[in-house]
């Protein structure tokens, strides 16, 4: 038990819907970074938020937002779904230390299929 | 695009055996973390590396940093059933140790 969790654990939407994630991070931590990971790959790094703030953003198009809330909760909203968009998607908070040995507590992902 | 290249991609040995996967990257990191992750769970983290040459033991499991810090590896002693996962490692640049570079993994099954 990392104390991260996410809802749903699972999710089937159509293509051009939209669909939001949601992310409940570890007490005590303010940091929320979201992560996409498609079958048989690593993940690959979203977006992340530090204090209801983006800090620092991966190689995704704008259709990919998020929010992080005064409570350190944070969502992912990915609008116009394309298939490719079928993935397992992970947040990860962190105590937001930009040290080396900063440590990532993941959740078990929100599984989304796109038809 | 994946920046870090593991090999190999899978592995399947029996309980007993000993194995290395490799971790590479023509990019140098401040940092590299090791994880595993079991179907269904997210990825949970075994070690982080932050010198060049600099070597990690966590019981069976043995990490190394390359000295450039562009390569780690993992070795595993004596594999158990416990050990099958999907391994992947992580990098990070220097001030943003949580937003990782993820390798392409390496999915390890040890049966009895």
């Amino acid at each position: 038990e990392t104390g991260v969790t996410q809802s749903p654990t699972h999710l089937i939407k159509t293509r051009g819907q939209q669909v939001t994630l949601r992310c409940s991070s570890q007490s005590g931590h303010n940091t929320v970074s979201w992560y996409q990971q498609a079958l048989g790959q690593g993940p690959q790094f979203i977006f992340q938020y530090y204090r209801e703030e983006e800090n620092g953003r991966g190689n995704f198009p704008p259709r990919f937002s998020g929010l992080q809330f005064p409570n350190y909760s944070s969502e992912l909203n990915v609008n116009a779904l394309e298939l490719d968009d079928s993935a397992l998607y992970l947040c990860a908070s962190s105590s937001g230390g930009l040290g080396a040995n900063e440590k990532l507590f993941f959740g078990s992902g929100t599984q989304l299929s796109v038809l | 695009t994946q920046l870090l290249e593991q090999s190999p991609q899978f592995l399947s040995i029996q309980e007993g055996e000993n194995l290395t996967v490799y971790c590479n990257s023509s990019s140098v990191f401040s940092s590299l973390q090791w994880y595993r992750q079991e179907p269904g769970e997210g990825p949970v983290l075994l070690v982080t590396v932050v010198t060049g040459g600099e070597v990690k033991k966590l019981k069976r499991l043995t990490f190394q940093f390359g000295d450039a810090r562009k390569d780690s590896s993992l070795h595993i002693t004596a594999a158990q059933p416990g050990d099958t996962g999907l391994y992947l490692c992580a990098g990070a640049y220097t001030g943003t140790a949580s937003k990782l570079t993820f390798g392409t993994g390496t999915r390890l099954q040890v049966t009895l």
